[in-house]
């Protein structure tokens, strides 16, 4: 069985840095095609893909955000770690952690397992 | 990048109701689209991926169809569950995004 959950700071202010935390269990992020992505979702608006670490620790960032994005992965504890810099009130939001599976080609299909999601909000 | 978009972005139906929910991709995607149903205060649910492989465990009456461009979400015959807001998602391997669409909230009439 598959579980994310995500962990960090309810409250950051603006211009500081944001570490969340993904721990996850039930697979291996050494396994030919997983990754764990992040995904955020403002209060009332959609969903936006911010970053991305595949099995190979291949990294993958949103365009619009990629200057402020880092992500990691420590395989022994099974954990990814999103940095972003820089908070500023509109990154207020909650952040998920997802499992992304991939087709017997290795070419990734679907997020398809998420955490139950972390409410982030920057105000001074 | 690759934008989605969904139409329509608001959708009032009742019990029973057959709906279909459109996807547009604004360069070819294959069939590199997932879609996610997502009720208030929860994580997303996984729907479809592979545009029509419906994902286990996820009722029938879903269904998804399409490729390059355009993609639709079907359901049958809507129940009190359903009643939620969908999302499409690409992942295309190039360029490497995972761009969500606007969501469509699907409201009881």
């Amino acid at each position: 069985q598959i579980t994310l959950k995500e962990s960090g700071p309810t409250l950051v202010k603006p211009t500081q840095t944001l570490t969340l935390t993904c721990t996850f269990s039930g697979f291996s992020l050494t396994t030919n095609g997983v990754g764990v992505g992040w995904i955020r979702q403002p209060p009332g608006k959609a969903l936006q893909w911010l970053a991305l670490i595949f099995w190979d620790d291949d990294q993958r960032y949103s365009p619009s955000l990629k200057g402020r994005l880092t992500i990691t992965k420590d395989t022994s504890k099974t954990q990814v770690v999103l940095t972003m810099t820089n908070m500023d009130p509109v990154d207020t939001a909650t952040y998920y952690c997802a499992h992304l599976t991939s087709d017997t080609r290795g070419y990734s299909t679907a997020f398809d397992m998420w955490g139950q999601g972390t409410m982030v909000t920057v105000s001074s | 990048d690759i934008q989605l978009t969904q139409s329509p972005s608001f959708l009032s139906a009742s019990v029973g109701d057959r709906v279909t929910i459109t996807c547009r991709a604004s360069q070819g995607i294959s069939s590199y689209l997932a879609w996610y149903q997502q009720k208030p205060g929860k994580a997303p649910k996984l729907l479809i991926y592979a545009a029509s492989t419906l994902q286990s465990g996820v009722p029938s009456r879903f269904s998804g169809s399409g490729s390059g461009t355009e993609f639709t979400l079907t359901v049958s015959a809507l129940q009190p569950e359903d009643f939620a807001t969908y999302y499409c998602q690409q992942l295309n391997s190039y360029p490497p995004t995972y761009t969500f669409g606007q969501g469509t909230k699907v409201e009881i009439e």
